[in-house]
């Protein structure tokens, strides 16, 4: 399978922990998304990569929300000190951008429950 | 503030008519405009994309209109089978390099 890979696929954790969720792109593509999904609504931006560096970063993304690319390669979503509102699907993304034009290739996601 | 709206009710079918979705858009001047499907528990899948200086894109059964003046896309899809039910997401390229997605439409074709 050579699609964008995410994991865990599902992630229930207590209020208060700590959280790790890993997406391997499809390897010749250079730029890697993360977006959130709640129940009903469309996937929300929280960041992006191009290569290793993070361009940019949604309002969302609070202080305990944390990504990393190293490397180029794989990426990490982190969420410190969990709360109920983080429940959510976790959504990741990669493209190749090329001209103007880009679309996106979605894993299928990592849906996480905060207790 | 930039907003993208979908049906906001679900969709119903019969199998065989075509499916008509709409995409309403303010405070956007995208470049590009994309749909995707969504399954339950999948992540979306692209479907087609179409640019601000086209009308129509079609795709096998897929058809969709982009009217920059109206701020509308219109997805259709003929001959609609039970297995195009689904969540369809349009989503916007705005000003900011990411894209942004509307609230989806979910289809129900009926057997």
């Amino acid at each position: 399978d050579t699609g964008v890979s995410q994991d865990p696929r599902h992630k229930i954790t207590k209020r208060g922990q700590n959280v790790t969720f890993r997406c391997d792109p499809i390897s010749e593509h250079n730029r890697l998304y993360w977006y959130r999904q709640t129940l009903g609504q469309g996937p929300e931006f929280l960041t992006y990569f191009q290569n290793e560096a993070q361009l940019e970063k949604s309002r969302l993304l609070s202080d305990r929300f944390s990504a990393e690319r190293p490397k180029g390669s794989f990426s990490t979503l982190e969420i410190q000190r969990t709360e109920q509102g983080d429940s959510a699907m976790y959504l990741c993304a990669s493209s190749w951008r090329q001209g103007g034009d880009e679309k996106l290739f979605f894993g299928s996601g990592t849906q996480l429950s905060v207790l | 503030s930039q907003k993208i709206e979908q049906n906001s009710e679900a969709l119903n079918i019969q199998e065989g008519k075509t499916a008509t979705l709409t995409c309403n858009y303010t405070n956007y001047s995208p470049a590009y405009l994309q749909w995707y499907r969504q399954d339950p528990g999948r992540g979306p899948v692209f479907l087609l994309l179409i640019r601000e200086n086209e009308k129509e894109k079609r795709k096998e059964r897929l058809k969709v209109t982009f009217d920059t003046t109206l701020k509308q896309s219109l997805f259709h899809i003929t001959a609609s089978q039970p297995a195009d039910s689904a969540t369809y997401l349009c989503a916007l390229s705005g000003s900011a390099r990411q894209l942004t997605f509307g609230s989806g439409t979910q289809l129900t074709v009926l057997p």
